[in-house]
C-alpha cells in the first residue's frame, strides 16, 4: 500500500480567493487522482495526474477552475481558483501502485464563505 | 459509461446481527470490483478487491463474491460489531484504473 498525506487538513476561505491543497505520497506512485466529496455524498473523480504531463479532467471539472500540478512521483497539488460556496466539500487525493486499487489521503475539508 | 448501484442507506442494525449490502454494476468491460469503507473524518480505506469473476474476497469478517452473470457484488457479514459503523462503498475499476463508486451505504450498529 501507499500512505498519502494532505495539507491543510481543513481550510476556510472567502469567496473569490484561491487556495492550494498539497498531497504527498510516502513512495513513488504512477498516478495520482483528486476526488471531491460533498457532505453525505459519494466521491466524484475530478482529475487524474501523471508525472510530467497535463492532468486529465473529468466532465464538470476544468483546468482553469481546478489546476493540478504533478511535478514528481510523490507530490501533487490541487488549486481551487475563484472559490465559491458551492466548492465547499472535502477533497481527497489518491494514488495507485501497480494494481487497480487506489489508496486515499485523509482529505482536506474546505469551507468557502 | 460504467455505473455502480448499491443499497440506499442508512442501515441500522443491532450488534451480532447479519449484514447484507447489495451492489450491482454495469460495464462493458472486465472490471476489478472493490469494497471500500470510510470512517468519519477519514478517507476511504480498501476493504478488499476481487479481480476475477466467480471469486470471493474477504477481510475482517466481510466478504463478497464477484457474480459476473448477475453483475452483482453484495457485501455480507455474519455478525456486525459496533466498530463496523461506517459508510461502505462498492466500486469498480476498468483497465484505465479509474474508480467508479456507488452512492455509499451508511451503517450504524447499535450495541
Amino acid at each position: 500500500s501507499v500512505l498519502l498525506y494532505q495539507k491543510p487538513n481543513r481550510d476556510i476561505c472567502q469567496s473569490g480567493t484561491s487556495l492550494k491543497i498539497q498531497c504527498v505520497a510516502d513512495s513513488q506512485v504512477v498516478s495520482m487522482f483528486w476526488y471531491q466529496q460533498f457532505q453525505e455524498q459519494s466521491l466524484m473523480l475530478m482529475a487524474t495526474a501523471n508525472e510530467g504531463s497535463e492532468a486529465t479532467y473529468e466532465s464538470g471539472f476544468t483546468k482553469d477552475k481546478f489546476p493540478i500540478s504533478r511535478p514528481n512521483l510523490t507530490f501533487s497539488t490541487l488549486t481551487v481558483n475563484n472559490a465559491r460556496p458551492g466548492d465547499s466539500s472535502i477533497y481527497f487525493c489518491s494514488s495507485r501502485l501497480g494494481g487497480r486499487e487506489q489508496y486515499f489521503g485523509p482529505g482536506t475539508r474546505l469551507t468557502v464563505l | 459509461g460504467d455505473s455502480v448501484t448499491q443499497t440506499e442507506g442508512p442501515v441500522t442494525l443491532s450488534e451480532g446481527t447479519s449484514l447484507t449490502v447489495n451492489c450491482s454494476y454495469e460495464t462493458k468491460q472486465y472490471p476489478t470490483l472493490f469494497w471500500y469503507v470510510q470512517y468519519p473524518g477519514e478517507g476511504p480505506q480498501l476493504l478488499f478487491k476481487v479481480p476475477k469473476a466467480n471469486e470471493k474476497g474477504s477481510n475482517r469478517g466481510f466478504e463478497a463474491t464477484y457474480n459476473k452473470e448477475a453483475t452483482s457484488f453484495h457485501l455480507q457479514k455474519a455478525s456486525v460489531q459496533e466498530s463496523d459503523s461506517a459508510v461502505y462503498y462498492c466500486a469498480l475499476s476498468e483497465a484505465g484504473a479509474k474508480l467508479t463508486f456507488g452512492g455509499g451505504t451508511r451503517l450504524t450498529v447499535r450495541p
